[in-house]
């Protein structure tokens, strides 16, 4: 089945740590994207990649980072600078490098700060 | 900058009957496209309909259909045959010619059995 995956589910960061999220597709989709969701809040764009060895900064880059160096996979990293990580963290793909195409969503992982 | 207004933070429907959740956005340009996506508790999102704004007819999908006024800015979604099932968070959506999705806040729709 194709379809995006999510790794891991939950993640638990203790302050000061960096810690990776993994997104993987298999749908040969070209956009990846990362969102952040907070209770009460719309999705916020984090960082999106319309090709590979190339991304853009969402409106809430700060305190985050990315690659893409391969078309299935878009990690995300949450850095030490990120003063208030703790979301739930969506990735989605698409068709086209447009959003305008559908975008599909992986399951999410839930981070929390200890 | 566009912006997109759920302003019905929660709605209520009894089993098989109808509800529509409201969404007005905001922008300055003519061609674009318009979403609605439902989040079950499960948290998973899935896209309910999607809404072309050069195309006059509203869009539908089994239960689901919009109220696209483009003059407006307003972009309804009805929900027919309400089932339990539907309870979920919905999203509604613009997509910004910058290649990103413009989210909602989301309304909350309950399914009274």
């Amino acid at each position: 089945d194709g379809g995006i995956t999510q790794s891991p589910k939950y993640l638990f960061r203790k302050e000061g740590q960096n810690v990776t999220l993994s997104c993987e597709q298999n749908l040969n989709h070209d956009a990846m994207y990362w969102y952040r969701q907070d209770p009460g809040q719309g999705l916020r764009l984090i960082y999106y990649s319309q090709i590979v060895n190339d991304f853009q900064k969402g409106d809430i880059a700060e305190g985050y980072s990315v690659s893409r160096e391969k078309k299935e996979s878009f990690p995300l990293t949450v850095t030490s600078a990120q003063k208030n990580p703790t979301a739930f963290y969506l990735c989605a793909s698409t068709w086209g490098q447009g959003a305008a195409d559908t975008q599909y969503f992986g399951p999410g992982t839930r981070l929390t700060v200890l | 900058a566009q912006t997109v207004t759920q302003s019905q933070p929660e709605m209520s429907v009894q089993e098989a009957e109808t509800v529509t959740l409201s969404c007005t956005y905001d922008t300055s340009e003519s061609d674009y496209y318009l979403f609605w996506y439902k989040q079950p508790p499960s948290r998973q999102m899935i896209l309910v309909i999607r809404q072309e704004a050069y195309k006059q007819q509203n869009a539908t999908e089994n239960r689901f259909s919009v109220n696209f006024q483009k003059a407006a800015k307003s972009f309804s979604l009805k929900i027919s045959d309400s089932q339990l099932g539907d309870a979920a968070m919905y999203f509604c959506a613009y997509w910004d010619s910058n290649y990103q999705l413009i989210w909602g806040a989301g309304t909350k729709l309950i399914i009274k059995p």
